[in-house]
């Protein structure tokens, strides 16, 4: 059973770009989380999602900023017109169904540095 | 919402000693409280969680306890060894909610 994954591991892009990051979530888990890491800090949520549905986008930017899992593929985090301060690691959790709360399983993360 | 504070956000011990980390959380509905380690550029990795319905839990030399009545819980690692050096973070979750609020972090460093 593969774990999370996310690709790319390591994004450049320069100030203006669209920055694309996906998240495979662990098989059999249906819903979905973003956090940022800047450096030497802690994580915070961006983004909870479930199939086809935004459960809870309340750590994510107004701006800039959107994030989808549609029926077939990865979760995508989209950034655009990236800025400096948009540097940082990004990192997907993934969790089974359930009701109550599970443990969330992390991903290698995408380090996005933004020239 | 949630608030979790964590301290120290920085701890050396030496090798064969103990290291606490402590975490507070602000919001009473909170029930489940993972503990994660990190090393340098690699993902966070669960190492131990506890429910608010039990107080202590340990794994081998890791161990969690956790006060609700103080809204407080710790992370105890016992005979430590250099691979323990890494970057710990503690959660806290909101009865049914699934979003994870997370501390600051502390890195802690093993001096063999």
């Amino acid at each position: 059973n593969a774990g999370v994954m996310q690709n790319p591991r390591h994004l450049v892009r320069r100030r203006g770009q669209e920055a694309r990051l996906r998240c495979s979530p662990m098989k059999g888990h249906s819903h979905v989380y973003w956090y940022r890491q800047l450096p030497e800090e802690g994580l915070k949520f961006m983004v909870y999602l479930q199939k086809e549905n935004i459960i809870d986008e309340s750590g994510m930017p107004k701006e800039r900023f959107s994030a989808e899992f549609p029926k077939e593929g990865p979760s995508i985090l989209r950034i655009q017109q990236v800025v400096r301060g948009d540097s940082a690691a990004y990192f997907c959790a993934s969790s089974p169904p359930s009701r109550s709360q599970e443990t969330q399983y992390f991903g290698p993360g995408t380090r996005l540095l933004v020239l | 919402g949630e608030n979790v504070e964590q301290h120290p956000s920085t701890l050396s011990v030496q090798e064969g000693d103990s290291a606490v980390i402590k975490c507070t959380y602000s919001d009473s509905a909170s029930n489940y409280f993972p503990w994660y380690k990190q090393e340098l550029g690699k993902r966070p990795q669960l190492i131990i969680d506890i429910r608010s319905n039990v107080g202590e839990k340990k794994d081998q030399r890791i161990a969690v306890t956790l006060n609700k009545t103080a809204k407080h819980f710790s992370l105890h690692i016992t005979e430590t060894q250099p691979e323990d050096s890494a970057v710990y973070f503690c959660a806290a979750s909101i009865s049914g909610g699934n979003q994870f609020y997370f501390g600051t972090g502390t890195s802690l460093t093993v001096i063999p």
